[in-house]
Parts: C-alpha cells; sequence; structure tokens
C-alpha cells in the first residue's frame, strides 16, 4: 500500500451514527496524526497518537494504532451536520516531513 | 487563538510570471511548511524550514522554487516561471513552539488558490 492510504474515500452517514475511516501507511512512523479539512479551507489538527501507543480518545473521536499492521483508524461518535468535512491522516516518520493521505470524505446528513 | 494568515486567499497570474505567496506563522513557532493541494485532492508537502535554511523538501520542489524567511514574522514561497499546472491550492503551516520538535501539530493557514492562466 501507498504511505497514507484511505478508505472509505467517501462516507456518507446519519447525524447519531458512528463514522469509521481507515488509514494504512507503508515505513515505520514516529507518530499519526489525524486532520480535518472544511471546503476550501485549511487543515485543523484534530489528533496525534504516537508509535508506541494503541488508542486514544479526545471527545468524540477514538483513533487506533496498529502498527504491526501499519493501521490506524478514525472513529467520530454521535456524529453531527458539522462534521461534514474531508479527514486525512499523516504520518511522521524520520525528519520533518509530514507526509498525507488521499482523504475520506465524510457527509453526516440531518 | 493564534493563528497562521496567508496573503493573497487569490492570486491569478499568467504563465511564464513570477508569483510571491506570503505566509505569516504563529509568532512562537520555529518550524514552518508548504503543501499544496490540487482540486481537493491529496495534501503535497513541498518545503520544510526551520533556523533559517531548508530542512527537507520534495521532488516537486525545484528549481522554480524558493523560500524565504526575509523578517522575523513573514515565510515566502516564491514560483518563477509559472506554468498552468501550478494552479492549486497552497497552504503554509507552522509547528513547534521552544522546546518542542518536529514532531509536534501542524497549524495551517487558509490558503492561497493560485490559478495560472
Amino acid at each position: 500500500s501507498q504511505q497514507g492510504e484511505q478508505d472509505p474515500q467517501a462516507l456518507s452517514i446519519q447525524e447519531g451514527e458512528n463514522a469509521t475511516m481507515n488509514c494504512s501507511y507503508k515505513t515505520s512512523i514516529n507518530n499519526l496524526q489525524w486532520y480535518r479539512q472544511n471546503s476550501g479551507r485549511g487543515l485543523v489538527h484534530l489528533i496525534l497518537i504516537r508509535s508506541n501507543e494503541r488508542e486514544k480518545h479526545s471527545g468524540r473521536l477514538r483513533v487506533t494504532l496498529d502498527t504491526s499492521k501499519k493501521s490506524s483508524s478514525l472513529l467520530i461518535t454521535a456524529s453531527r451536520a458539522a462534521d461534514t468535512a474531508s479527514y486525512f491522516c499523516a504520518t511522521r516518520s524520520s525528519g520533518s516531513r509530514l507526509t498525507f493521505g488521499e482523504g475520506t470524505q465524510l457527509t453526516v446528513n440531518p | 487563538e493564534p493563528e497562521v494568515t496567508q496573503t493573497p486567499s487569490h492570486q491569478v497570474t499568467q504563465m511564464g510570471q513570477e508569483v510571491i505567496l506570503r505566509c505569516v506563522p504563529i509568532s512562537n513557532h520555529l518550524y514552518f511548511y508548504w503543501y499544496r493541494q490540487i482540486l481537493g485532492q491529496k495534501v503535497e508537502f513541498l518545503v520544510s524550514f526551520y533556523n533559517n535554511e531548508i530542512s527537507e523538501k520534495s521532488e516537486i520542489f525545484d528549481d522554480q522554487f524558493s523560500v524565504e524567511r526575509p523578517d522575523g514574522s513573514n515565510f515566502t514561497l516564491k514560483i518563477r516561471s509559472t506554468k498552468l499546472e501550478d494552479s492549486a491550492m497552497y497552504f503554509c503551516a507552522s509547528s513547534g513552539a521552544q522546546g518542542e520538535t518536529y514532531n509536534s501539530p501542524l497549524h495551517f493557514g487558509n490558503g492561497t488558490r493560485l490559478t495560472v492562466t
């Protein structure tokens, strides 16, 4: 898989449902981060999980990391219409470069 | 909350012209970045900058591109001899206050939409 492959590409759910999106990467990492992008805007950092962590929570967000499978998932619980956005995972290996995945477009229908 | 600001929000230029995209990072941040995103697609790394020099650059960042931190607050991306395929959103980001490392989260500006005609 390519660094930062994400699936699904697009996800449409009803308000109140949970949304799960996945990210896979190729090389070893120091950390993995998730960002959100509203249409036409910059990316906003959501959560960072280090390579020695397996799960992390922040409000309605839950991120898991499986370094043996080189994969991560982002769960948004009790989704709201305002959660509609694109979600990107990003990995940092060594050095300064943060490499972004291709994104999942989430639509939450009211 | 401090934020990264980018100007202009939209720049239209003719092919072959030079453009300068401007960014004011968060004031106590030490690491600076430029990324680009073509038509809502993947966010591509261009360059990172620390301690007044380039830390890392991608294969996209060839001799056509240059970055500069001309004073204590601005961070610029210059694109020489623009091509049609340079049309994209260009995002500036900063991270890492004193004592932090590259591993801290990035704070992005809202981007400059560059249109090359």
